[in-house]
């Protein structure tokens, strides 16, 4: 079954770490890069990174910048986003997504996972 | 980086079409993707490309663009349609980003 499975999600103090995985099944996963994405309660969609399919690239959003790492291995066929220094604002859920890439003009996520919800707190 | 602009709301009688639009300048270097999100679910992709349907989403979604403008139509719109819709896109400006637009939420009458 091709899927995408989230964990490590839960409350946490400001200022802590917390590490987020997430565990792909079914595809060839060092085929595709990948993608954390998030959404506060109530709020929109927000991109938070990229990995390339190889590890040769990452990009992060602006907000996330220097406080989160996203990492994969290809051995256990698992997404990782390292989150430091976490804030009130870091407060959503988190999805796992694949990206498809069908020609340059034209990239999408066409599988996503169900999320884990991150939730900063004291 | 630039940004993908939504109307907040949209409502459809059962039944009837119902464009929802996204405009940002990366729409005119990259294809619009468009995700459907039901409450307390995760994103499913239903249109990418020039209207291309991934297995599963009924042929009553259907994509279009132009310039920097990307459409996303619901011909014969059901209840179960009812849903924030996102589209999102890779951005053309600079370092590799990626862009959401802050979602319309589509109410079926």
């Amino acid at each position: 079954q091709v899927q995408l499975v989230e964990s490590g999600g839960g409350v946490v103090q400001p200022g802590r770490s917390l590490r987020l995985s997430c565990a792909a099944s079914g595809f060839t996963f060092s085929r595709y890069a990948m993608h954390w994405v998030r959404q506060a309660p109530g709020k929109g969609l927000e991109w938070v990174a990229v990995i390339w399919y190889d590890r040769s690239n990452e990009y992060y959003a602006d907000s996330v910048k220097g406080r989160f790492t996203i990492s994969r291995d290809t051995s256990k066929n698992t997404l990782y986003l390292q989150m430091n220094s976490l804030r009130a604002e870091d407060t959503a859920f988190y999805y796992c997504a694949r990206v498809n890439v069908h020609t340059a003009m034209v990239w999408y996520l066409d599988l996503w996972g169900r999320g884990t919800l991150v939730t900063v707190s004291s | 980086s630039s940004e993908l602009t939504q109307d907040p709301a949209v409502s459809v009688a059962l039944g009837q079409t119902v464009r929802i639009t996204c405009q940002g300048d990366s729409l005119r270097s990259y294809f619009a993707s468009w995700y459907q999100q039901k409450p307390g679910q995760a994103p499913v992709l239903v249109i990418y490309g020039k209207s291309n349907r991934p297995s599963g989403i009924p042929d009553r979604f259907s994509g279009s663009s132009s310039g920097n403008t990307a459409s996303l139509t619901i011909t014969g719109a059901q209840a179960e349609d009812e849903a924030d819709y996102y589209c999102s896109s890779r951005d053309s400006s600079g370092n590799f980003v990626w862009v959401f637009g802050g979602g319309t939420k589509l109410t079926v009458l």
